[in-house]
């Protein structure tokens, strides 16, 4: 298996600009997460997927941020519009419903000019 | 509130030392406890677990980790690094009955000498 897939590997943007991160899940996981990596804060939970419907949210950080995961082998991450605040690395996980143990990928670093 | 924490940002040692990396943790309920490893540009691997029995945990690569209640803590160990262990380590704490919701530590960076 390939593994969970996110593109790009890198992002740089400028300051107003909407960001759109693509990560592909491993084939048969019921459950995807993406995370948020930041020196200050560590890596943060920012939204989980169960049959790519959206359970829990609380960790997105204001409505700038959006998720979406329109089927089971595609999910979107997107911020609208990026702020140098938002620079980081973004993770996504998935796992199958019978364990706990979530895969996660390489992540995308993004950096906010 | 649930937090852990990971007093060492950073740690060296040679290579054939042994190892042990800290962990705290602070959670209101039975802990379900992890050691992740993110090797450079990658992603975070799963090295071991813990949810209950044997307080002593084996996990992959050598590593091992021990979970001590009176103490909050779930120390990861190994007893001879090699070069390759060189990466940043994690520890997590989630419920026991929610497999989705994971509070990470900050992360420890293992440098490690020839």
């Amino acid at each position: 298996d390939a593994g969970v897939i996110q593109s790009p590997r890198h992002e740089v943007t400028e300051m107003g600009q909407e960001v759109t991160l693509r990560c592909k899940p491993i084939s048969g996981h019921d459950y995807l997460f993406w995370y948020r990596q930041t020196m200050m804060r560590g890596l943060e939970l920012l939204i989980y997927f169960n049959n790519n419907v959206p359970i829990d949210d609380s960790g997105m950080p204001e409505d700038r941020f959006s998720a979406k995961m329109p089927n089971a082998s595609f999910s979107t991450l997107k911020i609208q519009p990026s702020e140098p605040r938002d620079s980081a690395v973004y993770f996504c996980a998935s796992r199958p419903r019978t364990t706990d143990t979530q895969y996660f990928g390489p992540g995308t670093r993004l950096t906010v000019l | 509130a649930q937090s852990v924490t990971q007093p060492d940002i950073h740690i060296t040692v040679s290579e054939g030392a042994s190892l042990e990396l800290r962990c705290n943790y602070s959670y209101g309920a039975t802990p379900y406890l992890f050691w992740y490893v993110q090797s450079p540009g990658q992603g975070l691997q799963l090295l071991l677990k813990y949810f209950s029995g044997d307080t002593l945990v084996q996990g992959i690569k050598g590593f091992e980790a021990e979970f001590k209640r009176s103490q909050s803590s779930f120390n990861l160990r190994k007893p001879s690094v090699h070069w390759s262990d060189a990466a940043e380590y994690f520890c997590a704490v989630g419920a026991a009955d929610n497999f989705n919701k994971f509070y990470f530590g900050s992360g420890t960076k293992l440098n490690v000498k020839p």
